[in-house]
Order: C-alpha cells, then sequence, then structure tokens
C-alpha cells in the first residue's frame, strides 16, 4: 500500500463548480499535512496546511480525518486558473522536515 | 529574493554517460531536497539534507545515484551510468525549519 494515496482523476468540472478531492494516508504517526499544487510543467506550490479543526483560505477548505486516516480539498465557486494538478502531502514522522507526496489529482475547470 | 534554482534546465545524456544537476537552494535554508518525477506521475523521494546531520538517502533508486551538499549550501546529485529509465524531471526543493518547501524549476534529463 502506498504512503499517500489519491484519486488521479482527471476531474473535469464546470466553472463555478464545487468539487473535492480525498486522500488516504497510512501513517498512523504522521503529524503534519499539507495540500501543494502543480501546474502543467512547472514546480509544486505549498497551497495549504491542513490542521486538525480543518482551515479555510478563501474559495479552499481543507479538512483532516485522523480516525480515517484521510485529508480533504475543497474547491468552491471553481476558476478556469484552479485547473492544476493537486498534491497530498504528509510527513513520515521520522524526525526533521521530510515529506511525502501523493501522486496528485489532475483538475480540469471548463468554461 | 532570489527562489532555488537548478542548472542545467536541460540536460540529454547518451546511456552510460554519468550526469550532475546542480541546485542553489534558498539562502539560509537548512532543509534540502531532491525528487524525481517522471511524465505524468508524482514525485519520488530520492534525498534530503538537513543542516549537519546524516542524510536520508533511502530514496535514492540505485547505487549509480549520489548526492552531495557541501558547505550546507549547494547540491549536486550525480547519476553514473546512465540509463533510459533515469529519464525524468529532478526537483530540488528546500525549507527552513518548516514543512513548507520551495521548489526549483527542474532540470529536465533525457537519457537517449
Amino acid at each position: 500500500r502506498k504512503e499517500v494515496e489519491q484519486d488521479p482523476g482527471p476531474f473535469n468540472v464546470p466553472e463555478g463548480a464545487t468539487v473535492a478531492f480525498n486522500c488516504t494516508y497510512s501513517n498512523s504517526a504522521s503529524q503534519s499535512f499539507f495540500w501543494y499544487r502543480q501546474d502543467c510543467r512547472k514546480e509544486p506550490k505549498l497551497l495549504m496546511s491542513v490542521y486538525s479543526s480543518g482551515n479555510e483560505d478563501g474559495r479552499f477548505t481543507a479538512q483532516l480525518n485522523r480516525a480515517s486516516q484521510y485529508i480533504s480539498l475543497l474547491i468552491r465557486d471553481s476558476k478556469l486558473s484552479d485547473s492544476a494538478t493537486y498534491l497530498c502531502v504528509t510527513d513520515p514522522n521520522t524526525g526533521g522536515f521530510k515529506t511525502i507526496f501523493g501522486a496528485g489529482t489532475r483538475l480540469f475547470v471548463k468554461a | 529574493g532570489a527562489g532555488v534554482s537548478q542548472s542545467p534546465s536541460n540536460k540529454v545524456t547518451e546511456k552510460g554517460k554519468d550526469v550532475e544537476l546542480r541546485c542553489d537552494p534558498i539562502s539560509g535554508h537548512t532543509a534540502l531536497y531532491w525528487y524525481r518525477q517522471s511524465l505524468g506521475q508524482g514525485l519520488e523521494f530520492l534525498i534530503y539534507f538537513q543542516g549537519n546531520s546524516a542524510p536520508d538517502k533511502s530514496g535514492l533508486p540505485s547505487d549509480r545515484f549520489s548526492a552531495e551538499r557541501t558547505g550546507g549550501s549547494v547540491s549536486t546529485l550525480t547519476i553514473q551510468r546512465t540509463q533510459q529509465e533515469d529519464s525524468a524531471v529532478y526537483l530540488c526543493a528546500s525549507s527552513l525549519k518548516t514543512y513548507e518547501q520551495y521548489f526549483g524549476p527542474g532540470t529536465r534529463l533525457t537519457v537517449t
């Protein structure tokens, strides 16, 4: 089983739609969780951290469910510019700041 | 300020040749990471340097791969006797005592 698993998609949604991605992680000792965004042929960039209490940044909401070992990302009112690959990231709790990246979920937002 | 830079941006090499990829992290960042990304795939962790600690080499796929970080700054990833399956984008990232990693633009390696 992979340490971090994501539905690869692609998700094809119209502008204005709400879309949600889930990501499961296998290491129950993981403490830190993130969503990164990667545009086509570009490097990944941090989108948001995922806190135990959940957090929201504009149209983006991230949730953590420790009991079921998954995190989610909800995007409301999708924009064309949201089209990208969304990478789920956790830490393996081995000390330091090593991270494990999921393979990513591709999102296409259409006009 | 300057971000993470990598060189070369593209490298085409013949099977069996050695290659060196360079990463200049953000000044002051203590952690440095190397990843590999094949077309349409996720990031594969290769190696992680944290300050003066011994590097975490657990992701290196074979003994043909090695990396060093000199003076706690610049890092070089070396691939010996390249194979066609080594073709990928090699990404370097750095961070400052947090999990937020800043990535360079990558080196696209093609082994013919």
